[in-house]
């Protein structure tokens, strides 16, 4: 079958670094997304990785090991506006795309 | 450029009735997909149509249909409707393939009584 897993919640303080994993099981394998949606909102594109390696883009950088099925997302200097869910999201053999639950980032003061 | 339109953005309905909620993708975008979010299911895929045919499909059940016109507008429908079908529904589109970048729109939330 094919398996997204994510944390489901984690707490970070603010000016602080938070990793966030993905591990996947997929037919295949053609790229991986991260998302961000804050609550109520739509999920809004962070970045996009195929090939392995890190992908820094501002505060935000996404790292993706293929061999091992595994990605994480790396957020520094947190601000209190990055509360918000991290959504995983996989590009499977057939070019279907395959979701993560998400994990819902809190952040303290 | 306008974003992803969705209407209506709350809707609340009583089980067996049937139900069609609308998308408008950004303008030149070609691929609209449909998703159902529930909490702690993440996003569930429904279908993607691309230049007015269903391009993929999802595992739900046949009650769940769609479709999209030639200026790329779409439309999605749910009959004889359940509690369980109460979500967001949100539609995202891009330019080529679901599996390309996409942008989404603000979803319509469904209640099913």
């Amino acid at each position: 079958g094919q398996n997204i897993d994510q944390p489901t919640e984690m707490t970070a303080t603010e000016g602080a670094i938070v990793q966030i994993n993905c591990t996947y099981q997929t037919s295949g394998f053609n790229g991986l997304f991260w998302y961000q949606q804050h609550a109520g909102e739509a999920p809004t594109f962070l970045s996009y990785n195929v090939l392995d390696g890190l992908e820094e883009k501002g505060r935000f950088s996404s790292f993706l090991s293929r061999s091992k099925g595994y990605s994480y997302l790396l957020l520094k200097e947190l601000q209190m506006k990055d509360s918000a869910s991290y959504l995983c999201a996989v590009k499977s053999c057939n070019y279907q795309l395959i979701w993560g639950a998400g994990t819902k980032l809190i952040i303290k003061p | 450029k306008a974003g992803v339109t969705q209407t209506p953005r709350y809707l609340i309905k009583t089980r067996g009735q049937q139900v069609t909620l609308s998308c408008s993708p950004i303008s030149g975008h070609r691929s609209v997909s449909w998703y159902q979010q529930t909490p702690g299911q993440g996003l569930q895929f429904l279908f993607e149509y691309f230049s007015e045919t269903q391009r993929n499909k999802g595992n739900f059940p046949g009650r769940f249909s769609g479709r999209q016109f030639s200026n790329s507008r779409s439309e999605m429908n749910v009959s004889t409707l359940e509690l369980g079908d109460s979500a967001l529904y949100l539609c995202a589109s891009s330019l080529e393939s679901a599996t390309y970048e996409q942008y989404f729109g603000p979803g319509t939330r469904l209640t099913v009584t």
